[in-house]
């Protein structure tokens, strides 16, 4: 159980096309998603927060006309990084927090999406 | 604001031998949760063993288990009868009320046969 599916693992795009990646809960529920980016070789770095109905939360340096995280249901996040350039090229990857557990669950991740841009 | 700390870039371990990989952090909460993730050259996040910090006792899993000195705020991993398939990335990672996980750097385990 708990499982997230994520959507393309890999993509290959030309400079100045937008690109969008999709985290879905197969079989729960989650009111919040997170999204990851992680370079090669460094660790992962938390670029929003996405709950169900609302705003993503982004963090601090992170633009949020560039990834646009739209969470329209219980089971489905987006990001999509628009007008992608090289410097965007990255493995993302997401999580999702159960709606039915408290605080003290782990989240569940996908595998990631690898997003190159030429 | 929390900090994850992993001083080892990289440890390398003979085949059947035991590891320790070192994590400390720092928080003012006093309820949170302490997690090792591996990240295989798959690039799959995959939790390997979790500590609440209200439980004293140290969490196992099979061959892993953690040293949690919660005044030291250290969380260390150690790995038994090491395997092939334990090399991998492995990141300490710390979680608090606000639910947002805090990575360390992470630590490459390479395995020697």
């Amino acid at each position: 159980g708990a499982v997230v599916s994520q959507h393309p693992s890999w993509v290959i795009c030309k400079s100045g096309t937008s690109v969008k990646i999709e985290c879905r809960s197969l079989d729960f529920q989650a009111t919040t998603m997170f999204w990851y980016r992680q370079f090669p070789k460094q660790s992962l770095m938390l670029m929003a927060t996405s709950n169900e109905g609302s705003k993503a939360t982004y963090e601090q340096g992170v633009e949020k006309d560039k990834f646009l995280i739209n969470h329209a249901s219980l089971t489905l996040s987006t990001l999509t990084v628009t007008s992608a350039h090289p410097e965007d090229s990255s493995f993302y990857i997401c999580s999702a927090r159960p709606t039915w557990t408290g605080w003290r669950q782990p989240q569940h991740f996908g595998d990631g999406t690898r997003l190159s841009i030429l | 604001a929390q900090t994850v700390t992993q001083s080892q870039p990289e440890m390398s371990v003979q085949e059947a031998e035991t590891v320790t990989l070192s994590c400390t952090y720092d928080t003012s909460e006093s309820d949170y949760y302490l997690f090792w993730y591996k990240q295989p050259p798959s690039r799959q996040m995959i939790l390997v063993i979790r500590q609440e910090a209200y439980k004293q006792q140290n969490a196992t899993e099979n061959r892993f288990s953690v040293n949690f000195q919660k005044a030291a705020k250290s969380f260390s991993l150690k790995i038994s009868d090491s395997q092939l398939g334990d090399a991998a990335m492995y990141f300490c990672a710390y979680r608090g009320s606000n639910y947002q996980l805090i990575w360390g750097a992470g630590t490459k385990l390479i395995i020697k046969p």
